[in-house]
């Protein structure tokens, strides 16, 4: 068990340009989630995924973000046409099944993105 | 909607002090709830969890208690070391759903 791995785990980019972040969550994790973090916030919920059915997505995710988990296994986030609104750190975090816990997520430590 | 308010930080003792971080929230059902801990340069992590009214939450010496009279989950230790330096976070979760709700963080600094 590796825990959940996030890459990059920065990336600084121009108002304009496209990132991807990439996600991949413990092995035997069916559940995984994004979450945004701003400097001196809680982190804010973004979307989720029940192997590779993207099942809720907040009003947070605008148009401009897109989030994928094709094989129900590593998930990317895509942001199109960055906003120096955009900067902030991105989570991901997975957890097992029901049954292992009240919703006990593991978290990954986070990619920041910059936009100039 | 749900929401979880913390104590504002920073907040910054010495070492072998008495810590409470004041957590509150606003739920429409019968909350999980959640301390996560993030430590400089790492992901959060689970400190402790209470699922029900009174149940109590432990881990590290550090305790809180589920009161949901007061909806509160206020975060305590008995003496503070300087690795319990971070922030902490309280969190809720909803019967059911998927998302953690998330308070603001409290930026905790123990100095020797």
């Amino acid at each position: 068990d590796t825990g959940v791995s996030q890459n990059p785990r920065h990336k600084i980019t121009k108002r304009g340009q496209n990132v991807t972040f990439r996600c991949d969550p413990i092995s035997e994790h069916n559940r995984l989630y994004w979450y945004r973090q701003t400097l001196g916030q809680g982190p804010e919920f973004l979307t989720y995924f029940q192997n590779e059915a993207q099942l809720e997505k907040s009003r947070l995710l605008s148009d401009r973000f897109s989030a994928e988990r094709p094989k129900g296994s590593f998930s990317t986030l895509e942001i199109q046409r960055t906003e120096q609104g955009d900067s902030a750190m991105y989570l991901c975090a997975s957890r097992g099944h029901v049954r292992s816990g009240a919703n006990v997520l593991t978290f990954g430590a986070g990619s920041r993105l910059t936009v100039l | 909607g749900n929401s979880v308010t913390q104590m504002e930080g920073p907040v910054t003792l010495s070492e072998e002090a008495f810590l409470t971080i004041n957590c509150t929230y606003t739920a429409t059902g019968y909350p999980s709830l959640f301390w996560y801990v993030q430590y400089p340069g790492e992901g959060l992590q689970l400190l402790l969890k209470a699922t029900k009214a009174d149940d109590k939450g432990s881990n590290k010496g550090f305790e809180a208690t589920y009161r949901k009279e007061t909806t509160s989950f206020h975060l305590e230790k008995g003496s503070v070391q300087v690795s319990d330096s971070a922030v902490y976070f309280c969190a809720l979760s909803e019967q059911g759903a998927q998302k953690l709700v998330f308070g603001q963080g409290t930026r905790l600094t123990i100095n020797p």
